[in-house]
């Protein structure tokens, strides 16, 4: 167990329609960063929160958008929804946002459009 | 270019022998962390192995150990006495001061191991 919490594992929505994500960070961990999964993208970052504040954009739509909450945790939301979107969506957490510390994944949301 | 290049799609190895994963990287940063994460069939990233830029030693954990050569830009992943578990998809990443230290992933390699 990496400490990361995500919810929910599953989510099977149409197109058009709008989710959240929601990740928890392990306990201590300022930076939340998201990851999307698909089979012809690979792992490709999104964004990336330290303690509250953005820090980094990566392959972002601007469809999607996050934020990263008082108590440290972050929500993933995905708007107008399109069969591409369908993809495993990963946070992960780590102490700070340094390039000497691994961080830790959480199981990821499995997010299917149809 | 690609950050992090990952030439093997796919390796096999039985199990009790060894095998090296390839993964180069590419960065003109002076200080970068290199990781290396395991997915297995259900999905969820499991962290291996971290080498940072600075360091004189090979890193090494249990039966993971990197084959680090800086000057070379890469970072391979050795795997020891193979086991049927270590059936996986295996990512190398890669976190730069200048990129926010962000992780940056290879395609990744899979590998199977067989009795």
């Amino acid at each position: 167990d990496s400490g990361v919490t995500q919810t929910p594992k599953h989510l099977i929505t149409a197109t058009g329609q709008r989710v959240t994500l929601r990740c928890s960070p392990r306990s201590g961990d300022l930076s939340v960063y998201w990851y999307q999964q698909s089979l012809d993208q690979g792992l490709q970052f999104l964004i990336q929160y330290y303690n509250g504040e953005e820090r980094a954009k990566g392959n972002i739509l601007e469809r999607f958008s996050a934020q990263q909450f008082p108590d440290l945790h972050s929500e993933l939301n995905l708007s107008s929804l399109e069969l591409g979107d369908s993809a495993l969506y990963f946070c992960a957490s780590s102490e700070v946002g340094s390039f000497n510390t691994e961080a830790f994944f959480g199981q990821g949301t499995r997010l299917t459009v149809v | 270019a690609q950050k992090i290049t990952q030439t093997q799609p796919g390796m096999f190895v039985q199990e009790k022998e060894a095998v090296t994963l390839d993964c180069t990287y590419d960065t003109s940063d002076q200080s970068y962390g290199l990781f290396w994460y395991k997915q297995p069939s259900s999905g969820e990233m499991i962290f291996l192995i971290y080498q940072g830029s600075y360091d004189e030693q090979n890193a090494t954990e249990g039966r993971y150990s990197l084959n680090f050569q800086k000057a070379r830009k890469s970072t391979n992943l050795v795997i020891s006495a193979s086991q049927l578990g270590d059936s996986a998809m295996y990512f190398c990443a890669m976190r730069e001061v200048s990129g926010y230290s962000t992780l940056t992933f290879g395609k990744g390699t899979m590998l199977l191991v067989s009795p």
